[in-house]
Protein backbone atom coordinates (compact mmCIF):
# COMPACT_ATOMS: atom_id res chain seq x y z
CA UNK A 1 0.00 0.00 0.00
CA UNK A 2 0.88 3.42 -0.41
CA UNK A 3 1.59 5.52 2.66
CA UNK A 4 0.21 9.06 2.91
CA UNK A 5 1.39 10.79 5.62
CA UNK A 6 -0.01 14.31 6.77
CA UNK A 7 0.68 16.98 9.13
CA UNK A 8 -0.23 19.01 11.37
CA UNK A 9 -2.63 16.12 12.93
CA UNK A 10 -4.59 18.83 15.11
CA UNK A 11 -4.92 22.86 13.35
CA UNK A 12 -6.72 25.25 15.50
CA UNK A 13 -7.38 28.32 13.75
CA UNK A 14 -8.77 31.91 14.64
CA UNK A 15 -12.00 32.40 11.99
CA UNK A 16 -10.80 34.68 9.22
CA UNK A 17 -7.09 33.81 9.34
CA UNK A 18 -5.83 31.50 6.77
CA UNK A 19 -4.76 27.64 7.24
CA UNK A 20 -2.41 24.69 5.63
CA UNK A 21 -2.18 21.23 5.50
CA UNK A 22 0.58 19.04 4.39
CA UNK A 23 0.59 15.67 2.66
CA UNK A 24 3.22 13.52 1.51
CA UNK A 25 2.94 9.90 -0.23
CA UNK A 26 5.11 7.44 -0.41
CA UNK A 27 5.13 7.18 -3.91
CA UNK A 28 5.12 9.67 -7.49
CA UNK A 29 1.72 10.61 -7.80
CA UNK A 30 2.14 12.50 -10.77
CA UNK A 31 1.53 10.27 -13.95
CA UNK A 32 2.39 11.15 -17.99
CA UNK A 33 -0.61 12.82 -18.56
CA UNK A 34 0.41 15.46 -16.34
CA UNK A 35 -2.33 14.69 -13.64
CA UNK A 36 -1.75 14.33 -10.15
CA UNK A 37 -4.06 11.74 -8.57
CA UNK A 38 -4.37 13.47 -5.03
CA UNK A 39 -7.79 14.12 -3.53
CA UNK A 40 -8.62 16.14 -0.92
CA UNK A 41 -11.79 15.12 1.32
CA UNK A 42 -13.70 17.21 4.51
CA UNK A 43 -15.33 15.02 6.97
CA UNK A 44 -17.55 17.41 8.91
CA UNK A 45 -18.83 15.82 12.53
CA UNK A 46 -21.36 13.00 12.39
CA UNK A 47 -21.03 13.09 8.35
CA UNK A 48 -19.74 11.45 5.78
CA UNK A 49 -16.47 12.52 4.21
CA UNK A 50 -17.02 14.79 1.07
CA UNK A 51 -15.11 15.38 -1.66
CA UNK A 52 -13.36 19.25 -1.64
CA UNK A 53 -10.28 18.93 -4.40
CA UNK A 54 -9.60 16.19 -7.15
CA UNK A 55 -6.88 15.83 -9.33
CA UNK A 56 -4.66 18.08 -6.56
CA UNK A 57 -5.62 21.24 -7.67
CA UNK A 58 -9.64 21.19 -8.77
CA UNK A 59 -12.36 22.25 -6.51
CA UNK A 60 -15.43 19.83 -6.50
CA UNK A 61 -18.91 20.81 -7.43
CA UNK A 62 -20.09 23.43 -4.92
CA UNK A 63 -16.78 23.94 -2.69
CA UNK A 64 -16.04 27.58 -2.01
CA UNK A 65 -12.79 29.51 -3.96
CA UNK A 66 -11.44 29.46 -0.20
CA UNK A 67 -10.08 25.75 -0.60
CA UNK A 68 -7.07 25.15 -2.61
CA UNK A 69 -4.85 22.81 -3.35
CA UNK A 70 -1.38 22.46 -5.20
CA UNK A 71 1.80 20.58 -5.00
CA UNK A 72 3.20 17.76 -7.25
CA UNK A 73 5.29 14.49 -7.29
CA UNK A 74 5.13 13.69 -3.59
CA UNK A 75 3.85 16.91 -1.69
CA UNK A 76 0.93 18.46 -1.84
CA UNK A 77 -0.92 21.48 0.57
CA UNK A 78 -4.71 22.26 1.39
CA UNK A 79 -4.91 25.79 2.11
CA UNK A 80 -8.07 27.05 2.89
CA UNK A 81 -7.69 31.26 2.46
CA UNK A 82 -9.97 32.54 6.04
CA UNK A 83 -11.18 29.96 7.97
CA UNK A 84 -15.12 30.27 8.66
CA UNK A 85 -16.35 28.44 11.10
CA UNK A 86 -18.13 25.78 9.15
CA UNK A 87 -14.94 24.33 7.93
CA UNK A 88 -14.78 22.73 11.20
CA UNK A 89 -13.52 18.44 10.73
CA UNK A 90 -11.55 16.19 9.73
CA UNK A 91 -9.59 17.12 6.31
CA UNK A 92 -8.04 13.57 4.05
CA UNK A 93 -5.35 13.31 1.67
CA UNK A 94 -6.50 10.49 -0.26
CA UNK A 95 -4.06 8.78 -2.96
CA UNK A 96 -5.99 7.72 -6.26
CA UNK A 97 -3.41 6.37 -8.20
CA UNK A 98 -3.83 2.78 -7.48
CA UNK A 99 -6.97 0.85 -7.82
CA UNK A 100 -6.41 0.49 -3.52
CA UNK A 101 -7.06 3.92 -2.47
CA UNK A 102 -5.36 5.14 0.92
CA UNK A 103 -6.20 7.77 2.94
CA UNK A 104 -3.57 10.11 5.31
CA UNK A 105 -4.24 9.87 8.74
CA UNK A 106 -6.66 13.15 8.71
CA UNK A 107 -5.85 16.84 10.20
CA UNK A 108 -8.50 18.11 12.83
CA UNK A 109 -9.36 21.62 12.37
CA UNK A 110 -11.07 23.43 14.98
CA UNK A 111 -11.79 27.08 15.73
CA UNK A 112 -9.76 28.56 18.52
CA UNK B 1 -29.02 13.24 -8.18
CA UNK B 2 -26.41 10.09 -7.30
CA UNK B 3 -27.73 9.11 -4.15
CA UNK B 4 -26.30 5.66 -2.18
CA UNK B 5 -27.42 4.11 1.33
CA UNK B 6 -26.30 1.45 3.39
CA UNK B 7 -28.02 -1.16 5.05
CA UNK B 8 -27.55 -4.44 7.12
CA UNK B 9 -27.00 -5.41 10.33
CA UNK B 10 -25.50 -3.15 12.90
CA UNK B 11 -24.36 -6.39 15.39
CA UNK B 12 -22.58 -8.98 14.38
CA UNK B 13 -21.13 -12.10 16.62
CA UNK B 14 -17.34 -12.67 15.97
CA UNK B 15 -16.68 -15.54 12.82
CA UNK B 16 -19.95 -14.70 11.65
CA UNK B 17 -20.46 -13.33 7.50
CA UNK B 18 -21.70 -9.98 7.49
CA UNK B 19 -23.89 -8.98 4.37
CA UNK B 20 -23.84 -5.33 3.18
CA UNK B 21 -26.62 -3.65 0.80
CA UNK B 22 -25.53 -0.42 -1.20
CA UNK B 23 -29.04 1.07 -2.67
CA UNK B 24 -28.34 3.22 -5.24
CA UNK B 25 -30.05 6.18 -7.46
CA UNK B 26 -29.46 8.57 -10.15
CA UNK B 27 -27.25 6.62 -12.08
CA UNK B 28 -27.58 2.82 -13.47
CA UNK B 29 -24.68 0.22 -12.27
CA UNK B 30 -25.43 -1.06 -16.25
CA UNK B 31 -24.00 2.04 -17.51
CA UNK B 32 -20.84 1.95 -19.15
CA UNK B 33 -17.92 3.76 -16.63
CA UNK B 34 -20.19 2.99 -13.56
CA UNK B 35 -18.44 1.74 -10.45
CA UNK B 36 -19.10 1.34 -6.88
CA UNK B 37 -17.01 0.35 -3.89
CA UNK B 38 -17.08 0.14 -0.45
CA UNK B 39 -14.88 2.01 2.50
CA UNK B 40 -14.95 1.50 5.95
CA UNK B 41 -13.77 3.66 8.95
CA UNK B 42 -12.81 2.12 12.57
CA UNK B 43 -14.40 5.06 15.14
CA UNK B 44 -11.65 7.42 15.34
CA UNK B 45 -9.84 6.34 12.81
CA UNK B 46 -9.07 7.14 8.93
CA UNK B 47 -10.83 5.46 6.12
CA UNK B 48 -9.54 2.07 4.19
CA UNK B 49 -10.72 0.84 0.91
CA UNK B 50 -12.45 -2.50 1.04
CA UNK B 51 -13.43 -2.95 -2.67
CA UNK B 52 -14.65 -2.52 -6.28
CA UNK B 53 -17.17 -3.51 -8.93
CA UNK B 54 -17.52 -1.76 -12.21
CA UNK B 55 -20.53 -2.08 -14.62
CA UNK B 56 -19.35 -5.01 -16.08
CA UNK B 57 -18.37 -6.94 -13.21
CA UNK B 58 -14.91 -6.33 -13.05
CA UNK B 59 -14.03 -6.54 -9.23
CA UNK B 60 -11.25 -5.29 -7.15
CA UNK B 61 -10.18 -6.01 -3.69
CA UNK B 62 -7.95 -4.55 -1.20
CA UNK B 63 -5.29 -7.55 -1.13
CA UNK B 64 -5.07 -7.61 3.02
CA UNK B 65 -8.81 -8.34 2.97
CA UNK B 66 -9.16 -10.50 0.11
CA UNK B 67 -9.55 -13.80 0.97
CA UNK B 68 -12.44 -12.59 3.34
CA UNK B 69 -14.53 -9.87 1.04
CA UNK B 70 -17.01 -10.48 -1.66
CA UNK B 71 -18.75 -7.77 -4.06
CA UNK B 72 -21.38 -8.29 -6.53
CA UNK B 73 -24.09 -6.05 -8.34
CA UNK B 74 -27.69 -6.58 -9.14
CA UNK B 75 -28.46 -4.29 -11.76
CA UNK B 76 -31.99 -5.13 -12.02
CA UNK B 77 -32.44 -3.72 -8.40
CA UNK B 78 -29.33 -1.19 -9.04
CA UNK B 79 -27.98 -2.47 -5.46
CA UNK B 80 -24.52 -3.96 -4.52
CA UNK B 81 -23.83 -6.21 -2.40
CA UNK B 82 -20.25 -6.82 0.21
CA UNK B 83 -19.81 -9.99 2.21
CA UNK B 84 -17.09 -10.54 4.59
CA UNK B 85 -16.22 -13.25 6.42
CA UNK B 86 -15.05 -14.36 9.89
CA UNK B 87 -16.14 -11.18 11.44
CA UNK B 88 -13.66 -10.24 14.41
CA UNK B 89 -14.31 -7.22 16.83
CA UNK B 90 -11.41 -5.16 14.96
CA UNK B 91 -13.86 -5.29 11.85
CA UNK B 92 -16.18 -2.85 13.67
CA UNK B 93 -16.70 0.32 11.65
CA UNK B 94 -18.44 2.16 9.65
CA UNK B 95 -19.20 0.90 6.63
CA UNK B 96 -19.59 3.20 3.61
CA UNK B 97 -20.61 2.62 -0.16
CA UNK B 98 -18.98 5.38 -2.60
CA UNK B 99 -20.39 5.83 -6.00
CA UNK B 100 -17.44 5.90 -8.48
CA UNK B 101 -17.72 7.77 -11.84
CA UNK B 102 -16.00 8.39 -14.88
CA UNK B 103 -15.18 11.91 -15.70
CA UNK B 104 -15.35 12.76 -19.16
CA UNK B 105 -13.66 15.92 -19.25
CA UNK B 106 -10.77 14.71 -16.90
CA UNK B 107 -10.52 11.13 -18.64
CA UNK B 108 -10.55 9.78 -15.24
CA UNK B 109 -12.38 8.05 -12.88
CA UNK B 110 -13.44 9.52 -8.90
CA UNK B 111 -14.86 8.66 -5.77
CA UNK B 112 -17.48 11.32 -5.99
CA UNK B 113 -20.54 10.58 -3.83
CA UNK B 114 -20.49 8.95 -0.66
CA UNK B 115 -23.48 7.15 1.54
CA UNK B 116 -24.02 8.00 4.87
CA UNK B 117 -22.89 4.82 6.15
CA UNK B 118 -23.84 2.65 8.70
CA UNK B 119 -22.04 1.75 11.74
CA UNK B 120 -21.25 -2.30 12.43
CA UNK B 121 -20.14 -3.34 15.96
CA UNK B 122 -18.97 -6.68 16.24
CA UNK B 123 -19.01 -8.42 19.13
CA UNK B 124 -20.37 -11.72 21.65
Amino acid sequence: DMDMTQSPLSLPVTPGEPASISCRSSQNLLQSNGYNYLDWYLQKPGQSPQLLIYLGSNRASGVPDRFSGSGSGTDFTLKISRVEAEDVGIYYCMQALQTSITFGQGTRLEIK
Amino acid sequence: QITLKESGPTLVKPTQTLTLTCSCSGFSLSTRGEGVGWIRQPPGKAPEWLALIYWDDDARYSPSLETRLTITKDTSKNQVVLTMTNMDPVDTATYYCVHRGYDDIWKTYRYDYWGQGTLVTVSS
